[in-house]
């Protein structure tokens, strides 16, 4: 059974903070992705990731660093997180069978 | 820009009926197709993907898939107020992130 752990289910913080999103996954999966998710704007891709050291954006990574020091973890960081970026982050991976799959998520609260 | 497109509802169907939620998407190109459930405050949950035109049929799910019309859709027989979520389709064209649509939500009326 594929496994996508986050390290948080519920996150406050205070606006200029910085922001670690953890996400393991125990599929030795390529693929690693964060998305955010806001009502009435569906999934977002913020950035992901198809190797170790390896990143790429996606549509929305202004405000946002990730680093992928590991194959199985994959890290989403708010640099100086605002209150803009309060929403459910979710993390997934995707191995060669192109099925995708999704973790718990985290549900980040700026204030 | 790849596309994927979703009535974001809400159906609402009586419980027994059969539910129907369809998807359209704008690259030709795309190989594999799937269907995500997600319940209000939860992650997307993968429950059926199909590759081939045609039918395929996992319990009370059946995802239907016509490549010729860029068209896939999901059956649910038997609705159960359980049923009752938002639907996600996701559309995979080679090497890249997949496609996500923004969402059917489903509501089964006991």
């Amino acid at each position: 059974d594929v496994k996508v752990t986050q390290s948080s289910r519920y996150l406050v913080k205070r606006t200029g903070e910085k922001v670690f999103l953890e996400c393991v996954q125990d599929m030795d999966h390529e693929n690693m992705f964060w998305y955010r998710q806001d009502p009435g704007l569906g999934l977002r891709l913020i950035y992901f990731s198809y190797d170790v050291k390896m990143k790429e954006k996606g549509d929305i990574p202004e405000g946002y660093s990730v680093s992928r020091e590991k194959k199985e973890r994959f890290s989403l960081i708010l640099e100086s997180a605002s209150t803009n970026q309060t929403s459910m982050y979710l993390c997934a991976s995707r191995g060669n069978q192109e099925t995708q799959y999704f973790g718990p998520g985290t549900r980040l609260l700026v204030l | 820009q790849k596309e994927v497109e979703q009535n974001s509802g809400p159906l609402s169907v009586p419980e027994g009926a059969i539910a129907s939620l369809n998807c359209t998407y704008s690259d030709r190109g795309s190989q594999s197709f799937f269907w995500y459930r997600q319940y209000s405050g939860k992650s997307p949950e993968l429950i059926m993907f199909i590759y081939s035109n045609g039918d395929k049929e996992d319990g009370r799910f059946t995802a239907q898939l016509n490549k010729a019309s860029q068209y896939v859709s999901l059956l649910i027989r038997d609705s159960q107020p359980s049923d009752s979520a938002t639907y996600l389709c996701a559309v995979y064209s080679g090497n890249t992130p997949l496609v996500f649509g923004k969402g059917t939500r489903l509501s089964v009326i006991a």
